[in-house]
């Protein structure tokens, strides 16, 4: 079982639109867990940090945590052609050493 | 600017040869890190450093090694031990235990 685990894949929808990217993950003990954004040909720009359960909140987006069921997720509201890109899912791996592990990332297609 | 600054963007190399990527920082975090992004795939751990003087292997450092001798710099060379170096390879930096990664533009490497 891969650590972090997203589905690769691409996900379509039409602009104005919800996106919704989903994340499961295998370490309990995990307290940390972030969204990264990657265009094309790009290095990963960071959206989203959430720590406790629940939904937060910044814009657009909300990510929402569920610790009980190690599942985290990103929805994007009014979807647009420029979010198009790959959504990387990282946790904090346990030990306190600060190190992120990525799952391998969901392409996202907003279609206008 | 404040950032992480990543040289070269791109570079060959032929079989056999070591090359060295630069990666420094201007942001005063303590926390460094490499990663490898291989074509659809997420990004894997080749070595980070939390302090000056000191690092550790990630899940994929055979055919690498590092340094750490300054807190801005965080040079990675690919050594000929490495079969396949071709990859994109990113430098991040964190402040220590927060895991919130901002990563330089990358290096793209192609070996020849």
């Amino acid at each position: 079982q891969k650590e972090v685990e997203q589905n690769s894949g691409p996900l379509s929808v039409p602009e104005g639109a919800i996106a919704s990217l989903n994340c499961t993950y295998s370490d309990r003990v995990s307290q940390s867990f972030f969204w990264y954004r990657q265009y094309s040909g790009k290095s990963p720009e960071l959206i989203m940090s959430i720590y406790s359960n629940g939904d937060k909140e910044d814009g657009r987006f909300t990510a929402q945590l569920n610790k009980a069921s190690q599942y985290v997720s990103l929805l994007i509201r009014d979807s647009q052609p420029s979010d198009s890109a790959t959504f990387l899912c990282a946790v904090m791996g346990s030990g306190n050493t600060g190190k992120l592990i990525f799952g391998q990332g969901t392409t996202l297609q907003v279609k206008p | 600017d404040g950032g992480i600054t990543q040289s070269p963007k791109y570079l060959f190399r032929k079989e056999g040869q070591n090359v060295t990527l630069s990666c420094e920082q201007n942001l005063n975090h303590d926390a460094m890190y490499w990663y490898r992004q291989d074509p659809g795939q997420g990004l894997r751990l080749i070595y980070y450093s939390q302090i000056v003087n000191d690092f550790q292997k990630g899940d994929i450092a055979e055919g690498y090694s590092v340094s750490r001798e300054k807190k801005e710099s965080f040079p990675l060379t690919v050594t000929s031990a490495q079969k396949n170096p071709t990859a994109f390879y990113l430098c991040a930096a964190s402040g220590l235990l927060t895991g919130e990664l901002f990563f330089g533009e990358g290096s793209r490497l192609t070996v020849l």
